[in-house]
């Protein structure tokens, strides 16, 4: 069974643009995380979907927003790009949400803005 | 109240030694403590994980303990090997609404000497 695969890899931008990042979860999961990983403040919750809604959102600014499709692959976009935005950004997916479910991580979108 | 608080920062051990990751909440909702190990270039993968219910889980040569009325709980890694060598992360989540929400620690990076 393929992993979670998150496009692209790596993304350099500058300040004020914005960027788009995608998530392609295991095959069956419905449910996908992004999280946002820095090395000051750690692995940080972002949004949680499931069948195309938000469930539940992180304490992040509304400049981070996202996006389920009805095949669960998903999308996070962040506008006005700041430079403290530089992070690395986690998708995870897992079966339904639940509390016990396994969440699988893919490797990431290195984002750093100049 | 969210936060989980890991110590140590980073650990070195020698090989065949024994490894000691503690980590401490304060929320009461928290029902269930997954560990993910994380090596560079990678995303976090599932380790071991536990309930409340139980006070210690063993899998190979890694083991969590957990202490509930001290609301704590430790993963001991029994003759590390240089293979270990990795970031660990302990995190929380609760059940019910907290959909997708893994809380993690700070992490800790652990180094095995061989």
């Amino acid at each position: 069974k393929a992993g979670v695969t998150q496009t692209p890899r790596y993304l350099i931008k500058t300040r004020g643009q914005q960027v788009t990042l995608s998530c392609s979860p295991i095959s069956g999961h419905r449910s996908v995380s992004w999280y946002q990983q820095t090395p000051g403040q750690g692995l940080q919750f972002l949004f949680e979907y499931f069948s195309e809604t938000q469930r539940n959102k992180g304490n992040f600014p509304g400049r981070f927003s996202g996006r389920q499709f009805s095949n669960s692959r998903s999308e996070m976009n962040v506008s006005t790009l700041e430079l403290g935005d530089s992070a690395l950004y986690l998708c995870a997916s897992s079966l339904v949400g639940g509390g016990s479910d396994t969440q699988y991580f893919g490797p990431g979108t290195r984002l750093t803005v100049l | 109240q969210q936060q989980v608080k890991q110590s140590p920062q980073s650990l070195i051990v020698q090989k065949g030694g024994i490894s000691i990751i503690n980590c401490a909440y304060e929320n009461t909702a928290f029902d269930y403590f997954p560990w993910y190990q994380q090596f560079p270039g990678k995303g976090p993968a599932l380790l071991i994980a536990i309930r409340p219910d139980v006070s210690e889980k063993k899998e190979g040569r890694f083991t969590i303990s957990f202490n509930k009325s001290a609301k704590q709980f430790s993963l001991h890694i029994m003759d590390s090997q240089p293979g270990d060598s990795a970031t660990y992360f302990c995190a929380a989540i609760s059940g019910g609404t907290s959909y997708g929400k893994l809380t993690f620690g700070q992490g800790t990076i652990l180094t095995v000497h061989p």
